[in-house]
């Protein structure tokens, strides 16, 4: 069965270091998301691409986040520099897109559990 | 603005049936429902597209109340598989795919 890929599984880090996260989505799925998901909440949208063009990022902290899905498929999610709040769990999913139905069905992948001392 | 669920919390013992709820101070315009084990990620249970529609996945199932702005998730003679956090997620838009999640529920299922 396809799964959305994400790696690294965990990453621990220093306050002010560059971090980065890897998403692989279901093949042929052309919408990505990331989400951020604090211990005890729901997740939290950050960026959402459709193919290779962002259609949302109002939420994601632009002054230290950047996320890229350059061809359309695999995507990276940089935080430059870390700060103590960005620990967290970061998902990211994918859908086939399209307006209706099971189109907007969102699989997840793993997440990366990041913790900044 | 994001919905909200209730209970925050439910503690079953297996074979009893429990409720959450999930609420909108805004147009509903699809529900979806996901749940979570500890240390997994949300996994897809159903989505409910128009209003008064009900769905079911194994024993759980879901209604949709377009008027009350508001969804129910049913668990039915609930298995020690259903413990986790039921997260639903809402779309901004009509035709959307942009979700606004709820805090969750946290459901536990003792022998």
């Amino acid at each position: 069965e396809a799964e959305v890929a994400q790696s690294p599984r965990y990453k621990i880090t220093e306050k002010s270091q560059a971090v980065a996260f890897w998403c692989d989505p279901i093949s042929g799925h052309a919408t990505l998301y990331w989400y951020r998901q604090i211990l005890g909440q729901g997740p939290e949208l950050l960026v959402q691409f459709q193919d290779e063009s962002v259609v949302d990022d109002s939420q994601l902290p632009k002054d230290r986040f950047s996320a890229e899905r350059l061809k359309g498929v695999d995507s990276t999610l940089k935080i430059q520099p870390a700060e103590l709040g960005d620990s967290a769990m970061y998902l990211c999913a994918s859908s086939l897109g399209g307006t209706s139905g099971r189109q907007h069905e969102q699989f997840f992948g793993p997440g990366t559990r990041l913790t900044v001392l | 603005q994001q919905p909200v669920q209730s209970p925050q919390a439910v503690i079953l013992r297996e074979g009893e049936d429990a409720v959450i709820n999930c609420s909108s101070s805004k147009a509903l315009y699809s529900v979806h429902w996901y749940r979570q084990k500890h240390g997994e990620a949300p996994v897809f249970l159903m989505i409910l597209l128009k209003g008064g529609e009900q769905k079911g996945h194994e024993k759980i199932s879901a209604s949709f109340n377009e008027k009350k702005q508001q969804s129910s998730l049913y668990l039915t003679a609930s298995q020690l598989s259903y413990s986790g956090t039921y997260f639903c997620g809402t779309p901004w838009k009509a035709a959307g795919n942009k979700l606004t999640f709820g805090g969750g529920t946290r459901v536990l299922v003792k022998p």
